[in-house]
């Protein structure tokens, strides 16, 4: 079980906007810690997309776009492509009585139809 | 060109001890806005964080992996090293090591290709 909740799934046409959440709590998103998401492709190691909530890396296209509110963030795709078909990770850092981690989300699977 | 490759054993047995080594080049490990960390992604499952390692050589590890973990670097070779105690199958996963930085606000810009490993007897 993750700290951080995605959706498994999401799906759209070539073309079309799609957006993966990413909640947490009062211990990781809510207490104003960023947020960065990844792209994960088949067989490879994960690429940084988006951090610090809503940054772009150089050579990332602004068709990827990051959101965060209280206690969720969100990843937003427009003018989806087949190269878009990817597993997608939300990360940030958690803080607790138990202990302090970096923390990934349980991931979500884009298809593109 | 910034680079990090793991390298170990690809097959463990269970209740052994595994050591990784990430091999880093194109940054310094005594670079104060960077750090390393290694992550571990079971097959078919999610990443996790399992521990690292700041340029002043303070250290943090997973809370639930504490107890089994130790990082460790050697600035002048260039080298993040983590040991994992008493591997169980459930440990089988791709190990990677990664960069975090101040500049990213603690996001890994670069990852190793990441290694397997597999604990069976």
């Amino acid at each position: 079980q993750s700290v951080l909740t995605q959706p498994p799934s999401v799906s759209g046409a070539p073309g079309q906007r799609v957006t993966i959440s990413c909640t947490g709590s009062s211990s990781n998103i809510g207490a104003g810690y960023d947020v960065h998401w990844y792209q994960q492709l088949p067989g490879t190691a994960p690429k940084l997309l988006i951090y610090g909530n809503s940054n772009r890396p150089s050579g990332v296209p602004d068709r990827f776009s990051g959101s965060k509110s209280g206690t969720s963030a969100s990843l937003a795709i427009t003018g989806l492509q087949a190269e878009d078909e990817a597993d997608y990770y939300c990360q940030s850092y958690d803080s607790s009585l138990s202990g302090s981690n970096w923390v990934f989300g349980g991931g979500t699977k884009l298809t593109v139809l | 060109q910034v680079t990090l490759k793991e390298s170990g054993p690809v097959l463990v047995k269970p209740t052994e001890t595994l050591t990784l080594t990430c091999t880093v080049s194109g940054f310094s490990l005594s670079n104060a806005r960077m750090g390393v960390s290694w992550i571990r992604q079971p097959p078919g499952k999610a990443l996790e964080w399992l521990a690292h390692i700041f340029s002043n050589d303070e250290k943090s590890y997973s809370t639930s992996l504490k107890s089994r973990l130790t990082i460790s670097k050697d600035t002048s070779k260039s080298q993040v090293v983590l040991t994992m105690t008493n591997m169980d199958p459930v440990d089988t996963a791709t190990y990677y090591c990664a960069r975090m930085t101040t500049v990213t606000n603690g996001a890994v810009d670069y990852w190793g290709q990441g290694t397997l490993v597999t604990v069976s007897s």
